[in-house]
């Protein structure tokens, strides 16, 4: 069965301090994972996904498939990354894209 | 146009009423969902259709009834619903490809369901 485990429901850092925010994982098979992120009054939408390697909006994350983990990190937080993010995982295959979601993480950046 | 827009924002019903939320998109996905999330929980996903037709659903009690006429739109049909089932009810929508899985999923903005 697949889960994502999010272990922090809430984190605050002040502005230009580092943030990480942890996920793991279990899947039997090879999965996909995103973060996706809801900022206030916003809906919900795709931050990074780890197929794609990318940077957005300054925040990494990397796969690392031994540790089961798809942590997000940013050097140097700002005061508008105040959102709640959540991992999410899909499985290897599966067209439809459905996505199984962690229970998220509320960030706040203090000025 | 890149949005998905659900219909109607807020929605108060009695548990014998029958209403319906609506989900539209323009950007030609062909995989449609509805996903339920209850205050400060993650979304769970209830349905799935894929090139119109209903591909999942994961044991949804049969108050709950999907419905896509068409491409671009999906609705979801409510009858007799219980208390428990306030929550904001999201659509999402995401194009398949096949063999991969990495794609993006939109999100509307959700309608938030109150029963009384």
């Amino acid at each position: 069965a697949q889960r994502v485990t999010q272990p922090e429901k809430l984190l605050s850092v002040f502005k230009g301090a580092p943030v990480e925010l942890k996920c793991n994982y279990s899947y039997s098979g090879s999965p996909e994972l995103f973060w996706y992120v809801q900022y206030s009054r916003q809906r919900l939408q795709l931050l990074l996904r780890h197929i794609s390697r990318e940077s957005i909006k300054g925040f990494t994350a990397d796969l690392n498939k031994g540790e089961t983990s798809f942590h997000l990190k940013k050097p140097f937080a700002q005061e508008e990354d105040s959102a709640m993010y959540y991992c999410a995982l899909s499985g290897r295959g599966s067209t439809l894209g459905r996505l199984y979601f962690g229970r998220g993480t509320q960030l706040t950046v203090w000025p | 146009d890149t949005e998905v827009t659900q219909t109607p924002k807020h929605l108060v019903m009695g548990m014998t009423n029958k209403k319906s939320l609506k989900c539209e998109q323009h950007m030609g996905h062909r995989a449609m969902y509805w996903y339920k999330q209850k205050a400060k929980k993650p979304p769970e996903l209830m349905f799935v259709y894929s090139y119109e037709k209903l591909s999942i659903n994961e044991s949804v009690p049969s108050r709950f009834s999907p419905e896509c006429p068409n491409s671009s739109l999906l609705n979801l049909h409510l009858h007799a619903l219980q208390p428990e089932d306030s929550a904001l009810y999201l659509c999402a929508s995401s194009q398949p490809h096949r063999g991969r899985s990495d794609t993006e999923a939109f999100f509307g903005q959700g309608t938030r369901l109150t029963v009384v």
